[in-house]
């Protein structure tokens, strides 16, 4: 199973509105990404959780709030969004291996097909 | 941290003919990797290629190559006999997962 699964595939919000996003991977990654990508654009990390620990969280508002309950699933908690939160959520998960290995086993993200995000 | 340059915001190319599309980076790290992805208008990002710093050859993965220049620091995508599928926007992105960053992006249209 080289699989990363994103629910809801879309999902529309008020401003009000409490929602979350879940993703699920079933390889034994121990590291799991939450990336925003807006159309037309390259995505963007927002935070990482290396062994269940968030280890990054590139200043994101603290109405996005990760979670990562075990190994094989994290969730974006999502309260109070803004129109302009609307995007593209894209969740990837890695072995999470550290070390210098550069070969592709060690180094490559594995994506899932991601949540389109309206915030209305 | 590395720095991913894609300056080509789109290209055409006819049908079953090759295209190249490029990729710039900028590291002081010795050790890293390129990864090629495509991402069809659906929103997955699909992996293609990698290219590891101390691979010797030049990856090739089907009917996608990457021609690697390490003393250029280039690592241009090249897809052979294109197909109207082929038609996504391509990301760079390199050094690892763990610190991923992507290219602008180039837009492939592929025509009939």
């Amino acid at each position: 199973d080289t699989e990363v699964t994103q629910t809801p595939k879309h999902l529309v919000m008020g401003m009000t509105n409490k929602k979350s996003l879940k993703c699920e991977q079933h390889m034994g990654h121990r590291a799991m990404y939450w990336y925003k990508q807006k159309a037309k654009k390259p995505p963007e990390l927002m935070f990482v959780y290396s062994y269940e620990k968030l280890s990054i969280n590139e200043s994101v508002p603290s109405r996005f709030s990760p979670e990562c309950p075990n190994s094989s699933l994290l969730n974006l908690h999502l309260h109070a969004l803004q129109p302009e939160d609307s995007a593209l959520y894209l969740c990837a998960s890695s072995l999470g291996r550290r070390g210098g290995s550069t070969d592709r086993t060690n180094t490559e993200a594995f994506f899932g097909q991601g949540t389109r995000l309206t915030v209305v | 941290a590395q720095k991913i340059t894609q300056t080509q915001p789109g290209m055409f190319v006819q049908e079953k003919e090759a295209v190249t599309l490029d990729c710039t980076y900028d590291t002081s790290d010795q050790s890293y990797g390129l990864f090629w992805y495509k991402q069809p208008s659906s929103g997955e990002m699909i992996f293609l290629i990698y290219q590891g710093s101390y691979d010797e050859q030049n990856a090739t993965e089907g009917r996608y190559s990457l021609n690697f220049q390490k003393a250029r620091k280039s690592a241009n995508l090249v897809i052979s006999a294109s197909q109207l599928g082929d038609s996504a926007m391509y990301f760079c992105a390199g050094p690892s997962a763990r610190q991923l960053t992507f290219g602008s992006g180039t837009q492939l249209t592929v025509l009939p």
